[in-house]
């Protein structure tokens, strides 16, 4: 069964630190997709990125940046130079390929990310 | 614009009566779910469909139904059976071949 661990559960910084956000992650499967999305107040999901299990270059997207290490089961997730605009609650997920029961997303807990001004 | 719609955005109903959460998708998705989400618990699974007048239990279907008459809609009911429906419910779609996922804005349900 695939499982999603994010450990930390809340997470406050002052503005313009750096900070990561871990996720681990099991499945059986050699092909899996992995996510990163942001809840913010309003409660709807926003989709940060997605990466599939042959792909571990890691990447960069203005302040995110990601790395996946398929040797240690981690997709994290860095920000840098955080925001007041990037408190919100942080999902990572997981989803098998093919169809039926593997194609669901397995969500982590999620992290609740404060950035203080 | 393709998206997905879920409404109303929020729902108040009295303990013991049966309510219907809409979703609706206008992006030819194949697959839909729904998921529930709790403080601290993450997004859980309720029900899944892959195909028009097909579902599947996902990891906390009990005290809920959904059907999937159209491929562009597919409405959940919590029912009285649900022991704590108040919640924030989640619909979400993915085109089969491509494993990207699409979220509505989501209904958030209080029982009282």
């Amino acid at each position: 069964a695939q499982k999603v661990t994010q450990a930390q559960t809340e997470i406050s910084v002052v503005e313009k630190e750096d900070v990561t956000l871990d996720c681990v992650y099991e499945t059986r499967d050699t092909t899996y997709y992995l996510f990163w999305y942001k809840q913010p107040p309003s409660g709807e999901l926003v989709f940060l990125i997605r990466r599939n299990s042959f792909d571990e270059q890691n990447e960069i997207s203005g302040r995110y940046s990601w790395n996946f290490q398929k040797s240690t089961s981690s997709f994290n997730f860095t920000i840098t130079a955080s925001q007041v605009v990037d408190s919100a609650v942080y999902f990572c997920a997981l989803s098998e390929a093919g169809t039926g029961a593997n194609s669901k997303l397995t969500f982590g807990k999620g992290i609740t990310l404060s950035v203080r001004p | 614009d393709g998206g997905i719609t879920q409404s109303p955005k929020y729902l108040f109903r009295k303990e013991g009566q049966n309510v219907t959460l809409s979703c609706e998708q206008n992006l030819n998705h194949d697959a839909m779910y729904w998921y529930r989400q709790d403080p601290g618990q993450g997004l859980r699974l309720i029900y899944y469909s892959q195909i028009v007048n097909d579902f599947q239990k996902g990891d906390i279907a009990e005290g809920y139904s959904v059907s999937r008459e159209k491929k562009e809609s597919f409405p959940l009911t919590v029912t009285s059976a649900q022991k704590n429906p108040t919640a924030f419910y989640l619909c979400a779609s993915r085109w089969d071949s491509n494993y990207g996922y699409t979220f509505g804005s989501g209904t958030r349900l209080t029982v009282v």
